[in-house]
């Protein structure tokens, strides 16, 4: 089976810094994504990790540790339209399906 | 232009009624997937297809029941609706290539049973 765990609510102030971590434990391993969820909308693609090490892109950075089971998503420069759920979702080996964490509610405040 | 189709956006129904929701996608995948998400619950995989004649139990299926009338369209019935399936739905689709899985998502059908 699968377990991700991600905090259930974080409050950041705008233009700020501010680091959404998840952990995971699955039988296998082929990627975890993160998605980005506005209230009552789809989530959207945001960052993609399968080996090791940090993603950049632009305001938005993903690190992965697979020995540890461990992803963080990274968001700088913090603006209002970053307030939404974040979800953290893993690929097991060989698999078609993504299992998603609970998410994390971000509000960015002013 | 929508990749990932669902309808109807908003339904509102009673106890005991036969519902269905529709998706439609015109981005060729292969897989088509249906989620439910609650509050505090997340994303949990109801049914997924990876082809026409390929249907799959997802973690909460009871319930349920899927069609996969072609590649593009993909729908989910609740048989006889209860309140507890009063739920936010999304379908998503993905690529046949199991080394990358990103799902793309519809705009979600938010149902409530009376």
């Amino acid at each position: 089976g699968q377990n991700i765990d991600q905090p259930t609510e974080m409050t950041a102030t705008e233009g700020a810094i501010v680091q959404i971590n998840c952990t995971y434990q699955t039988s296998g391993f082929n990627g975890l994504f993160w998605y980005q969820q506005h209230a009552g909308e789809a989530p959207t693609f945001l960052s993609y990790n399968v080996l090791d090490g940090l993603e950049e892109k632009g305001r938005f950075s993903s690190f992965l540790s697979r020995s540890k089971g461990y992803s963080y998503l990274l968001l700088k420069e913090l603006q209002m339209k970053d307030s939404a759920s974040y979800l953290c979702a893993v690929s097991g080996a060989g698999s078609y399906q993504l299992t998603f964490g609970k998410g994390t509610k971000l509000s960015v405040i002013p | 232009d929508a990749d990932v189709t669902q309808t109807p956006r908003n339904r509102i129904t009673k106890t005991g009624k036969r519902i269905m929701l529709e998706c439609s996608q015109t981005k060729g995948h292969d897989r088509m997937y249906w989620y439910r998400q609650d509050p505090g619950l997340g994303l949990r995989l109801i049914y997924y297809s990876f082809d026409v004649k390929d249907i799959n139990k997802g973690e909460i299926s009871d319930g349920y029941s899927v069609s996969r009338q072609a590649q593009a369209k993909f729908s989910l019935s609740l048989e006889s609706a209860i309140p507890n399936q009063t739920a936010l739905y999304f379908c998503a689709t993905s690529l046949g290539d199991v080394s990358y899985n990103e799902q793309f998502f519809g705009p979600g059908t938010r149902l409530t049973v009376l």
